[in-house]
Protein backbone atom coordinates (compact mmCIF):
# COMPACT_ATOMS: atom_id res chain seq x y z
CA UNK A 1 0.00 0.00 0.00
CA UNK A 2 0.97 3.36 -0.66
CA UNK A 3 1.91 5.45 2.56
CA UNK A 4 2.82 9.35 2.92
CA UNK A 5 4.90 10.83 5.66
CA UNK A 6 5.55 14.45 7.10
CA UNK A 7 7.76 13.91 10.28
CA UNK A 8 7.85 17.59 10.93
CA UNK A 9 4.33 18.02 12.22
CA UNK A 10 5.24 22.26 13.06
CA UNK A 11 7.94 24.15 11.79
CA UNK A 12 8.63 27.91 12.28
CA UNK A 13 10.33 30.16 9.97
CA UNK A 14 11.77 34.23 9.94
CA UNK A 15 10.26 36.45 7.23
CA UNK A 16 12.27 36.18 3.90
CA UNK A 17 14.22 33.35 5.17
CA UNK A 18 14.46 29.93 3.59
CA UNK A 19 12.65 26.84 4.86
CA UNK A 20 12.66 23.09 3.98
CA UNK A 21 9.98 20.54 4.43
CA UNK A 22 9.76 17.25 3.99
CA UNK A 23 7.95 14.06 2.69
CA UNK A 24 8.62 10.31 2.35
CA UNK A 25 6.68 8.11 0.29
CA UNK A 26 6.15 4.74 -0.30
CA UNK A 27 5.29 2.73 -3.55
CA UNK A 28 6.19 -0.09 -5.82
CA UNK A 29 5.30 2.13 -8.88
CA UNK A 30 7.95 3.37 -11.08
CA UNK A 31 5.45 6.37 -12.33
CA UNK A 32 3.13 8.29 -10.19
CA UNK A 33 2.58 11.96 -9.17
CA UNK A 34 3.72 13.91 -6.21
CA UNK A 35 2.08 17.93 -4.61
CA UNK A 36 2.34 19.69 -2.21
CA UNK A 37 -0.88 21.52 -1.00
CA UNK A 38 -1.06 24.34 1.37
CA UNK A 39 -4.30 25.01 3.69
CA UNK A 40 -3.94 28.58 4.72
CA UNK A 41 -6.78 29.36 8.01
CA UNK A 42 -9.11 29.97 5.06
CA UNK A 43 -9.20 25.91 5.02
CA UNK A 44 -9.24 26.17 1.54
CA UNK A 45 -6.60 23.22 0.44
CA UNK A 46 -4.25 25.20 -2.75
CA UNK A 47 -1.88 23.48 -4.92
CA UNK A 48 1.60 24.18 -4.79
CA UNK A 49 3.51 22.22 -7.11
CA UNK A 50 3.20 19.00 -8.38
CA UNK A 51 5.92 17.01 -9.86
CA UNK A 52 5.57 13.80 -12.70
CA UNK A 53 8.27 10.97 -11.06
CA UNK A 54 8.98 10.15 -14.58
CA UNK A 55 10.71 13.87 -15.22
CA UNK A 56 13.80 14.12 -13.48
CA UNK A 57 14.12 17.80 -13.00
CA UNK A 58 12.91 18.94 -10.07
CA UNK A 59 9.66 21.52 -10.44
CA UNK A 60 9.80 25.45 -9.74
CA UNK A 61 6.97 27.47 -9.23
CA UNK A 62 8.30 31.29 -8.27
CA UNK A 63 9.71 30.66 -4.58
CA UNK A 64 8.99 27.05 -4.18
CA UNK A 65 10.51 24.31 -5.56
CA UNK A 66 10.68 20.81 -4.34
CA UNK A 67 14.27 18.36 -4.51
CA UNK A 68 12.81 15.20 -5.50
CA UNK A 69 15.01 12.34 -4.89
CA UNK A 70 13.18 8.92 -6.73
CA UNK A 71 15.92 6.19 -5.53
CA UNK A 72 14.94 7.77 -1.91
CA UNK A 73 11.38 8.77 -2.21
CA UNK A 74 11.75 11.59 -0.81
CA UNK A 75 10.04 14.79 -2.01
CA UNK A 76 11.20 18.08 -0.19
CA UNK A 77 9.38 21.48 -0.33
CA UNK A 78 11.52 24.26 -0.61
CA UNK A 79 10.38 28.29 0.63
CA UNK A 80 12.59 30.82 -0.04
CA UNK A 81 12.00 34.29 0.59
CA UNK A 82 8.89 33.27 3.33
CA UNK A 83 6.58 35.26 3.59
CA UNK A 84 3.70 35.98 6.08
CA UNK A 85 0.83 34.45 3.70
CA UNK A 86 3.04 30.96 3.83
CA UNK A 87 1.59 30.57 7.09
CA UNK A 88 -0.61 27.54 6.71
CA UNK A 89 -0.47 23.88 7.06
CA UNK A 90 1.26 22.15 3.87
CA UNK A 91 0.19 18.19 2.80
CA UNK A 92 2.09 16.20 0.59
CA UNK A 93 -0.01 13.66 -1.17
CA UNK A 94 1.02 11.29 -3.68
CA UNK A 95 -0.91 9.84 -7.13
CA UNK A 96 -0.74 6.53 -8.77
CA UNK A 97 -0.82 5.99 -12.14
CA UNK A 98 -3.28 3.70 -12.51
CA UNK A 99 -6.05 5.31 -10.20
CA UNK A 100 -5.38 9.18 -10.96
CA UNK A 101 -7.87 10.33 -9.25
CA UNK A 102 -6.53 9.03 -5.76
CA UNK A 103 -4.92 11.28 -3.81
CA UNK A 104 -3.08 10.04 -0.62
CA UNK A 105 -2.10 12.70 1.88
CA UNK A 106 0.50 12.88 4.63
CA UNK A 107 -0.52 14.01 7.88
CA UNK A 108 0.68 17.52 7.07
CA UNK A 109 3.52 20.17 8.52
CA UNK A 110 1.90 23.15 10.39
CA UNK A 111 4.41 26.44 9.27
CA UNK A 112 4.38 29.64 11.58
CA UNK A 113 6.23 32.29 9.07
CA UNK A 114 7.53 35.11 11.95
CA UNK A 115 8.00 38.83 10.93
CA UNK B 1 -10.33 31.62 -5.73
CA UNK B 2 -14.28 30.72 -6.07
CA UNK B 3 -13.82 27.59 -8.28
CA UNK B 4 -15.41 25.17 -5.97
CA UNK B 5 -18.00 26.70 -3.16
CA UNK B 6 -19.31 24.84 -0.39
CA UNK B 7 -22.39 25.65 1.82
CA UNK B 8 -22.70 25.55 4.64
CA UNK B 9 -19.59 26.60 5.95
CA UNK B 10 -20.53 25.75 9.71
CA UNK B 11 -23.05 23.01 10.70
CA UNK B 12 -23.74 22.37 14.32
CA UNK B 13 -26.38 19.13 14.21
CA UNK B 14 -27.80 16.24 16.97
CA UNK B 15 -26.95 12.95 16.46
CA UNK B 16 -30.64 12.38 15.03
CA UNK B 17 -31.23 15.09 12.73
CA UNK B 18 -30.69 15.17 8.88
CA UNK B 19 -29.08 17.37 7.28
CA UNK B 20 -27.10 17.87 3.87
CA UNK B 21 -23.79 19.13 2.73
CA UNK B 22 -23.22 20.95 -0.96
CA UNK B 23 -20.87 21.64 -3.55
CA UNK B 24 -20.82 23.12 -6.61
CA UNK B 25 -18.05 23.89 -9.05
CA UNK B 26 -17.85 26.58 -11.71
CA UNK B 27 -14.78 25.21 -13.22
CA UNK B 28 -16.06 22.84 -15.87
CA UNK B 29 -15.12 20.10 -14.25
CA UNK B 30 -16.65 16.34 -14.54
CA UNK B 31 -15.02 15.19 -11.38
CA UNK B 32 -15.90 15.17 -7.95
CA UNK B 33 -14.79 14.29 -4.57
CA UNK B 34 -15.46 14.24 -0.62
CA UNK B 35 -13.12 14.40 1.82
CA UNK B 36 -13.28 13.95 5.99
CA UNK B 37 -10.31 15.87 6.93
CA UNK B 38 -9.88 14.89 10.91
CA UNK B 39 -7.42 16.37 13.21
CA UNK B 40 -4.35 15.26 13.20
CA UNK B 41 -5.08 12.40 10.72
CA UNK B 42 -4.37 12.27 6.47
CA UNK B 43 -7.44 13.44 4.42
CA UNK B 44 -9.35 10.71 3.92
CA UNK B 45 -10.91 10.31 0.37
CA UNK B 46 -14.79 9.12 0.80
CA UNK B 47 -16.60 9.50 -2.86
CA UNK B 48 -15.64 9.61 -6.47
CA UNK B 49 -18.12 10.47 -9.28
CA UNK B 50 -16.89 10.80 -12.67
CA UNK B 51 -19.43 12.23 -15.14
CA UNK B 52 -22.20 11.91 -12.54
CA UNK B 53 -21.46 8.09 -11.88
CA UNK B 54 -19.86 6.83 -8.07
CA UNK B 55 -16.78 5.12 -9.30
CA UNK B 56 -15.32 5.09 -5.59
CA UNK B 57 -16.68 4.45 -2.39
CA UNK B 58 -13.94 4.32 0.26
CA UNK B 59 -15.63 1.73 2.82
CA UNK B 60 -18.07 5.08 4.24
CA UNK B 61 -20.67 3.83 6.88
CA UNK B 62 -24.24 4.23 4.96
CA UNK B 63 -24.94 7.15 7.14
CA UNK B 64 -22.97 9.23 4.82
CA UNK B 65 -24.87 9.10 1.78
CA UNK B 66 -23.91 10.90 -1.83
CA UNK B 67 -25.74 12.44 -4.40
CA UNK B 68 -24.47 14.00 -7.75
CA UNK B 69 -27.49 15.51 -9.67
CA UNK B 70 -24.88 16.26 -12.75
CA UNK B 71 -21.11 17.35 -13.26
CA UNK B 72 -21.03 20.38 -11.02
CA UNK B 73 -23.11 19.63 -8.00
CA UNK B 74 -22.38 16.97 -5.42
CA UNK B 75 -24.40 16.76 -1.86
CA UNK B 76 -23.44 14.55 1.02
CA UNK B 77 -26.83 13.65 3.07
CA UNK B 78 -26.17 12.93 6.83
CA UNK B 79 -28.16 11.27 9.08
CA UNK B 80 -27.70 9.71 12.52
CA UNK B 81 -24.64 10.89 12.57
CA UNK B 82 -21.79 10.18 15.85
CA UNK B 83 -19.63 12.30 17.65
CA UNK B 84 -16.66 10.82 15.68
CA UNK B 85 -18.26 11.93 12.26
CA UNK B 86 -17.03 15.75 13.60
CA UNK B 87 -14.84 16.65 10.82
CA UNK B 88 -13.94 19.35 8.30
CA UNK B 89 -15.62 17.90 5.00
CA UNK B 90 -13.75 18.81 1.74
CA UNK B 91 -14.85 18.90 -1.72
CA UNK B 92 -12.69 18.44 -4.50
CA UNK B 93 -13.47 19.01 -8.38
CA UNK B 94 -11.07 17.56 -11.44
CA UNK B 95 -11.34 17.21 -15.54
CA UNK B 96 -11.85 13.27 -14.85
CA UNK B 97 -8.76 11.12 -14.52
CA UNK B 98 -7.43 9.08 -17.49
CA UNK B 99 -4.76 6.50 -17.28
CA UNK B 100 -1.27 7.94 -16.65
CA UNK B 101 -2.84 11.61 -16.78
CA UNK B 102 -2.99 13.45 -13.85
CA UNK B 103 -6.03 16.33 -13.67
CA UNK B 104 -4.89 18.43 -10.15
CA UNK B 105 -7.70 18.51 -7.80
CA UNK B 106 -9.20 21.81 -6.83
CA UNK B 107 -10.63 22.62 -3.48
CA UNK B 108 -13.63 24.05 -1.61
CA UNK B 109 -13.31 25.98 1.56
CA UNK B 110 -14.72 23.25 3.40
CA UNK B 111 -17.63 22.40 5.96
CA UNK B 112 -16.82 22.29 9.43
CA UNK B 113 -19.18 19.71 10.87
CA UNK B 114 -19.90 19.37 15.07
CA UNK B 115 -22.01 16.17 15.90
CA UNK B 116 -23.59 17.34 19.14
Amino acid sequence: AQTVTQSQPEMSVQEAETVTLSCTYDTSESNYYLFWYKQPPSRQMILVIRQEAYKQQNATENRFSVNFQKAAKSFSLKISDSQLGDTAMYFCAFSPPYNTDKLIFGTGTRLQVFP
Amino acid sequence: ETGVTQTPRHLVMGMTNKKSLKCEQHLGHNAMYWYKQSAKKPLELMFVYNFKEQTENNSVPSRFSPECPNSSHLFLHLHTLQPEDSALYLCASSQAPYIDSNQPQHFGDGTRLSIL
